[in-house]
């Protein structure tokens, strides 16, 4: 089974700056995606950003970027240029690309990011 | 267009009684999902519809948790007999298609705060 750990719990940026967020797995499959979202107060979950495991090139979604480190099994988000809106709690998730599996979605325990102004 | 929608918003039952939560997907999405969210369990997988079946029920908690699709549409989520430890958020997702042959994003409705006291 497939498992995804987020270590910390909550982190604090000035808005402004740059901060990154952790996220490890752990997995025996070769194939599959990596992705972070985010939800605000109002639950709505928000995908962020999307990491295909055969892609070595990081993905990027504007000030949104991830270091993928897959021998590590290691995934973290980089929010460059913090702003308030980016406050929110942001979960780590794991999905099979195995062909014949389904594609339900392991979650991380959450990270909350508070946002200084 | 019309995102996943969920209702109630917020539910709040005593302890014993059954309660049911519904999910409108996203119009043609033929993939469902159920996941839920606790304070001492993080984000879980609860069940997986493709279509009007439910090809993997593995992460129903107990035999109190029941789910159904029907037409292909709405899904409702039936806890009987409610306990404190079921108080969580119920998260729904729905994607085009599941499988995971070919990347469909999931899109997440707000959510049922469910509360039992």
């Amino acid at each position: 089974a497939q498992t995804v750990t987020q270590s910390q719990p909550e982190m604090s940026v000035q808005e402004a700056e740059t901060v990154t967020l952790s996220c490890t797995y752990d997995t025996s499959e070769s194939d599959y995606y990596l992705f972070w979202y985010k939800q605000p107060p109002s639950r709505q979950m928000i995908l962020v950003i999307r990491q295909e495991a055969y892609k070595q090139q990081n993905a990027t979604e504007n000030r949104f970027s991830v270091n993928f480190q897959k021998a590590a099994k290691s995934f973290s988000l980089k929010i460059s240029d913090s702003q308030l809106g980016d406050a929110a709690m942001y979960f780590c998730a794991y999905r099979s690309a195995f062909a014949g599996a389904n594609s339900k979605l392991t979650f991380g325990k959450g990270i909350t990011l508070s946002v200084r102004p | 267009g019309a995102g996943v929608s969920q209702s109630p918003s917020n539910k709040v039952t005593e302890k014993g009684k059954d309660v049911e939560l519904r999910c409108d997907p996203i119009s043609g999405h033929t993939a469902l999902y159920w996941y839920r969210q606790s304070l001492g369990q993080g984000l879980e997988f609860l069940i997986y519809f493709q279509g009007n079946s439910a090809p993997d029920k593995s992460g129903l908690p107990s035999d109190r948790f029941s789910a159904e699709r029907t037409g292909g549409s709405v899904s409702t989520l039936t806890i009987q007999r409610t306990q404190q430890e079921d108080s969580a958020v119920y998260l729904c997702a729905s994607s085009r298609r599941g499988g995971t042959e070919i990347y469909y994003e999931q899109y997440f409705g707000p959510g049922t705060r469910l509360t039992v006291t």
